[in-house]
C-alpha cells in the first residue's frame, strides 16, 4: 500500500460534460503518473508530473488535462467527455531508490463510463 | 503503440503446476517490471529486473531477461489459485522520468 487514494471511485457521465478524477498521495512522492486501462490495450500512459505545477504529456493525451497544485493532489480532467474515454484510470506514485530500481505503485482505479 | 506484448494471452492451469509467461519488448531499456492484476483491482508490483541482470528471485517467482532477444520470462512456481490474475510486464526505456509502457497482459486461471 503506497498510501494512494482516487476519488470517486465509480462515476457515469454523459457526453459532453466535464469529469474530473483526483489521485491524492500521503507520503510526499514528487513523481506522479495517470494511465488509463483498456482491453486489448494494456495501460497507457495519460500524463504525468515531476513535481509541483509541472507536468507533461505521455502516449494517449489528447481530451486530457491534468494539474498538479499541491504534492499530494494530481488532478485530471476531461474538458469534454466522449465515449471513447469509458475507461479505467489508475494513478501512479514513484518510489524512488535511486535511479534503475525506482518502482510505480498504483492506486485502487477509477471507473468511467460515459454515456 | 505497446513496447511489450504478453504471450500468452491466456493461460489456464491447475494448482502446483508451474505457470511461465513471455514477454517481448522493442526497444532499449533501463528495466523490466512485472505487475499483478487482480479482477477489479489496481496493480501491484511483483518484480524489477535490470538490464544489466539475466535472472532474478523473489520467492515463487523467477524471472529471466535476454535484451539480445528484446524478451523476459515470468515463471510462477507450484501455483495456487490465489495466482489467479493477470500479468502485466512494463518497460522503462529510459526516456526519463520512468514513463512506463506496459504491455496487454496474460490472463492466469489457476484451478484448484
Amino acid at each position: 500500500d503506497a498510501g494512494i487514494t482516487q476519488s470517486p471511485r465509480h462515476k457515469v457521465t454523459e457526453t459532453g460534460t466535464p469529469v474530473t478524477l483526483r489521485c491524492h498521495q500521503t507520503e510526499n512522492h514528487r513523481y506522479m503518473y495517470w494511465y488509463r486501462q483498456d482491453p486489448g490495450h494494456g495501460l497507457r500512459l495519460i500524463h504525468y508530473s515531476y513535481g509541483v505545477k509541472d507536468t507533461d504529456k505521455g502516449e494517449v493525451s489528447d481530451g486530457y488535462s491534468v494539474s498538479r497544485s499541491k504534492t499530494e493532489d494530481f488532478l485530471l480532467t476531461l474538458e469534454s467527455a466522449t465515449s471513447s474515454q469509458t475507461s479505467v484510470y489508475f494513478c501512479a506514485i514513484l518510489r524512488t531508490s535511486g535511479g534503475a530500481t525506482d518502482t510505480q505503485y498504483f492506486g485502487p482505479g477509477t471507473r468511467l463510463t460515459v454515456l | 503503440s505497446q513496447q511489450g506484448e504478453e504471450d500468452p494471452q491466456a493461460l489456464s492451469i491447475q494448482e502446483g503446476e508451474n505457470a511461465t509467461m513471455n514477454c517481448s519488448y522493442k526497444t532499449s531499456i533501463n528495466n523490466l517490471q512485472w505487475y499483478r492484476q487482480n479482477s477489479g483491482r489496481g496493480l501491484v508490483h511483483l518484480i524489477l529486473i535490470r538490464s544489466n541482470e539475466r535472472e532474478k528471485h523473489s520467492g515463487r517467482l523467477r524471472v529471466t531477461l535476454d535484451t539480445s532477444k528484446k524478451s523476459s520470462s515470468l515463471l510462477i512456481t507450484a501455483s495456487r489459485a490465489a495466482d489467479t490474475a493477470s500479468y502485466f510486464c512494463a518497460t522503462d526505456a529510459g526516456t526519463g522520468f520512468q514513463k512506463l509502457v506496459f504491455g496487454t497482459g496474460t490472463r492466469l486461471l489457476v484451478s484448484p
